[in-house]
Parts: structure tokens; C-alpha cells; sequence
């Protein structure tokens, strides 16, 4: 079974650019999630998934930030315009249960650089 | 401060040694987990208990939790170069959530 997977890997932008990320759950897992290390701190959640729908994205930091996961399947996250705050490793999780006690597959994340 | 904090923030150690991290929560919950970053890398999954289990092993890692003192602790024995990484527990809450609520982490460094 492949796991999450989530690209690119890396990616170094200018502060104002805009940058894509994204993100593929395992086949069959309805529930997709982000989240995001800033450098040295807390893995905090953005947001969460059922299907193609938001169930909760209370952690997005501002509306510089848009997540989509059209038609259910992969999801893409867009940081528009790109701040030098926004600098970080982005991770993605997915998981077959809503509730957490399922546990999570993580992505091997992507870090961002914003110069 | 954080659901979710581990200490030490550092730790330091010869190979061989033994490496324990401990990780403290606030609320009631169903299951904690520890992940391990290596740097610039993603998040690997290590062990898992619940909230009924009191001790948990694989492999060269054995978990504790302290439910009544909300805490945990990660081992590793007999620790390698390759163990350098950041250690991270994870906590969802009983109340059926679906976050899990991370802490800083504990950067753990190997010396050969």
C-alpha cells in the first residue's frame, strides 16, 4: 500500500510569490489533514478533511492560506501571498476514522523556505 | 503552555547510552503517541498507547503512561548515531476529536 505522499519535497520562494502544496492520502482514507512546523516549534493543525469537505480548519492561520481537496481525493494547499513567517515543514496525515484513536499516516512533509 | 510538552527540549548522549524523553498533557485522552522527525524530514510514526495501557515496547523503544499524572516517557536503549532526531508526543483528547495536539519536541543528539 502507498503511503501519504506529498510534494515537492522542497521548495524556496521569494517573500509575495505564491507556492502549492500537495498532498495524497492513502487510497480509501476519506480524512486528510495539514499541518505545519515553523522552525522550532509545536507541530500545530490547520485544518481537516472529510472527504472533499472542511470538517475544521480552526488552526489556518489567515486567508493567505487555502486548502482545497476537490472530488475527495488529493489535496492541495496554497499559500498566496507567501510571507516570510510561512516558513516551515508542512506535513500531511490521513487516516481511515474521523476520531484521532485511529491514529494518523504522515506524509514526509514539505519543507517551505520563503527568502 | 502546550498540550503535549516534552522535556527535556535538548538531551545530549554517547552512543550506547540509554535516552529518555518525558512528555506531560493536560486533558483527558484516548491515545498518546510519539513521533520522530529526523531533520528536514517527515514525521515517523514510533509507538502508540492507549489510554488503558500502562507500558508499551518495540524494539529498542519501551513508552510509559501515567494517566493519573497526564505523562509519559519514551526510551530508547542502547542508542545509535541513526537515533538523532526530534522526538515528538502527540495527544488527542476523550472528547473524540480528531486533532492531535503536538508539542516542541526533544532534539536528542547521538555521539558516535
Amino acid at each position: 500500500e502507498a503511503g501519504v505522499t506529498q510534494f515537492p519535497s522542497h521548495s524556496v520562494i521569494e517573500k509575495g510569490q505564491t507556492v502549492t502544496l500537495r498532498c495524497d492520502p492513502i487510497s480509501g482514507h476519506d480524512n486528510l489533514y495539514w499541518y505545519r512546523r515553523v522552525m522550532g516549534k509545536e507541530i500545530k493543525f490547520l485544518l481537516h478533511f472529510v472527504k472533499e469537505s472542511k470538517q475544521d480548519e480552526s488552526g489556518m492561520p489567515n486567508n493567505r492560506f487555502l486548502a482545497e481537496r476537490t472530488g475527495g481525493t488529493y489535496s492541495t494547499l496554497k499559500v498566496q501571498p507567501a510571507e516570510l513567517e510561512d516558513s516551515g515543514v508542512y506535513f500531511c496525515a490521513s487516516s481511515l476514522s474521523e476520531t484521532a484513536a485511529s491514529g494518523y499516516t504522515f506524509g514526509s512533509g514539505t519543507r517551505l523556505t520563503v527568502v | 503552555s502546550q498540550q503535549g510538552e516534552e522535556d527535556p527540549q535538548a538531551l545530549s548522549i554517547q552512543e550506547g547510552e540509554n535516552a529518555t524523553m518525558n512528555c506531560s498533557y493536560k486533558t483527558s485522552i484516548n491515545n498518546l503517541q510519539w513521533y520522530r522527525q529526523n531533520s528536514g524530514r517527515g514525521l515517523v510514526h514510533l509507538i502508540l498507547i492507549r489510554s488503558n495501557e500502562r507500558e508499551k515496547h518495540s524494539g529498542r523503544l519501551r513508552v510509559t503512561l501515567d494517566t493519573s499524572k497526564k505523562s509519559s516517557s519514551l526510551l530508547i536503549t542502547a542508542s545509535r548515531a541513526a537515533d538523532t532526531a526530534s522526538y515528538f508526543c502527540a495527544t488527542d483528547a476523550t472528547s473524540g476529536t480528531y486533532k492531535y495536539i503536538f508539542g516542541t519536541g526533544t532534539r536528542l543528539k547521538v555521539l558516535a
